[in-house]
């Protein structure tokens, strides 16, 4: 079963506005992370935020903040003040404690078009 | 601050030859993982190592192998390359104690089989 679903295969942003990338997700453990990557044209993975179930505050990094919100199992990334080196594709991940297990559980993914 | 290094970044081979990727972890990191990316596809997990160990085995295929090594570095192995084996493959690495383990990706090795 998929743990993780992204329902927006692509996006437009306007330069300088605000966007929410959609991410809800599965799981029946209590404890576990999730997490936002970018994934710009040229390939490299890179970390955006994190969110672990048990942090009561959102988080926030620079333009980035996660919009938990637990009962309804969905962990929103917000992009504030889109630059077009934004355009990317945003990958959301979750790792839960299960089994002892520390794999990453990645989305489909939604490409993010920053317009001029 | 230093970040996960792989080498080759590029790597092209035929149907039925062996490749080896290596992977450089963030020093002090103690979990090393690798993924698979295919073409428009998420990242698959392969394996991961904790402090040497094999921790975790996803989608591997029998024909890869890996192994980490004394010095942390890992190694992930593939042999009888088949064209379905082009993608970009990632390694990751983590400290448990850290963020829930949040991982941090190198740049990548994009095989390419012919």
């Amino acid at each position: 079963a998929q743990k993780i679903t992204q329902t927006q295969p692509g996006m437009f942003v306007q330069e300088k506005e605000a966007v929410t990338l959609d991410c809800t997700y599965d799981t029946s453990d209590p404890s576990y992370g999730l997490f936002w990557y970018k994934q710009p044209s040229s390939g490299e993975m890179i970390f955006l935020i994190y969110q672990g179930s048990y942090d009561q505050q959102n988080a926030t990094e620079g333009r980035y903040s996660l919009n938990f919100q637990k009962a309804r199992k969905s962990a929103n990334l917000v992009i504030s003040a889109s630059q077009l080196g934004d355009s990317a594709m945003y990958f959301c991940a979750m790792r839960d404690s299960g089994a002892g297990s520390y794999q990453l559980t990645f989305g489909k993914g939604t490409k993010l078009s920053v317009i001029p | 601050a230093a970040g996960v290094i792989q080498s080759p970044r590029h790597l092209i081979k035929e149907k039925r030859e062996t490749a080896t990727l290596k992977c450089y972890p963030i020093p002090r990191h103690d979990t090393v993982y690798w993924y698979q990316q295919g073409p428009g596809q998420d990242p698959q997990f392969l394996i991961s190592f904790y402090e040497k160990m094999q921790s975790d085995k996803g989608s591997i295929p029998d024909r890869f192998s890996a192994q980490q090594f004394s010095d942390y570095h890992s190694e992930l192995n593939m042999s009888s390359l088949e064209l379905g084996d082009s993608a970009l493959y990632f390694c990751a690495s983590s400290r448990r104690d850290r963020g829930f383990g949040t991982q941090y990706f190198g740049p990548g090795t994009r095989l390419l089989v012919l």
